[in-house]
């Protein structure tokens, strides 16, 4: 069975200020993991997906996270805050080898809330 | 216009009645999903379908039917409502290797 946890429910950071969001997963297999976000409002869209050996992902809106196996964790990080960022963010794992719906059959974590100060 | 809609957007039923959130989407992606959104708990998985007339349980599907006669449409059926089920429903496809998600069905059972 695959878990995921997201430390911390609620993250405020000042305008320009690092964005540090993190995620643990527990998986049997090696997994994908990904970063969904959601705005006030919205449905989730995909800001970045780990599948392959490059262990740093770049994502959109200057998101990137890490996977080190080692610690079994996915952090999201970003730079530089800006306001626009001020979003719901949820952490999600799937396993690799379940063929069609390793894209789209999820455990998701229970969602950072992002405030984003001026 | 393209993408993946929901319908109704809000909605409000008493326990007992049969309840049908619809879903379409316009990319005939194979693959479609039924998640539940509560808070504290992120979202889980419902049901899913992997073409027309093939369907399967996910995390939570009790208390839920679903249906896929054509590839575009998978509507979610509460078929006696119960408070439990008070929640965000959000209705994805999966295309180029990610979900895109409907705008979602708030859901008050009283």
């Amino acid at each position: 069975a695959q878990s995921v946890t997201q430390l911390g429910s609620h993250v405020s950071v000042s305008e320009g200020a690092l964005v540090l969001l993190r995620c643990n997963y527990s998986s049997s297999v090696p997994p994908y993991l990904f970063w969904y976000v959601q705005y006030p409002n919205q449905g989730l869209q995909l800001l970045l997906k780990y599948t392959s050996a490059a262990t740093l992902v770049k994502g959109i809106n200057g998101f990137e996270a890490e996977f080190k196996k080692s610690e079994t964790s996915f952090h999201l990080t970003k730079p530089s805050a800006h306001m626009s960022d001020a979003a719901e963010y949820f952490c999600a794992v799937s396993d690799r080898n379940a063929g069609g719906t390793s894209y789209g059959k999820l455990t998701f974590g229970q969602g950072t809330i992002l405030t984003v100060h001026p | 216009d393209a993408g993946i809609t929901q319908s109704p957007r809000y909605k409000i039923t008493e326990t007992g009645r049969q309840v049908t959130l619809m879903c379409h989407q316009t990319w005939s992606h194979s693959y479609m999903f039924w998640y539940r959104q509560d808070l504290g708990h992120g979202l889980r998985l419902i049901y899913y379908s992997a073409a027309a007339d093939i369907t399967d349980k996910g995390e939570v599907p009790d208390g839920y039917v679903v249906s896929r006669s054509k590839t575009e449409n998978f509507p979610l059926t509460l078929e006696s409502a119960t408070r439990s089920q008070t929640s965000v429903y959000f209705c994805a496809s999966q295309g180029n290797e990610k979900l895109f998600f409907g705008s979602g069905t708030q859901l008050s059972v009283l």
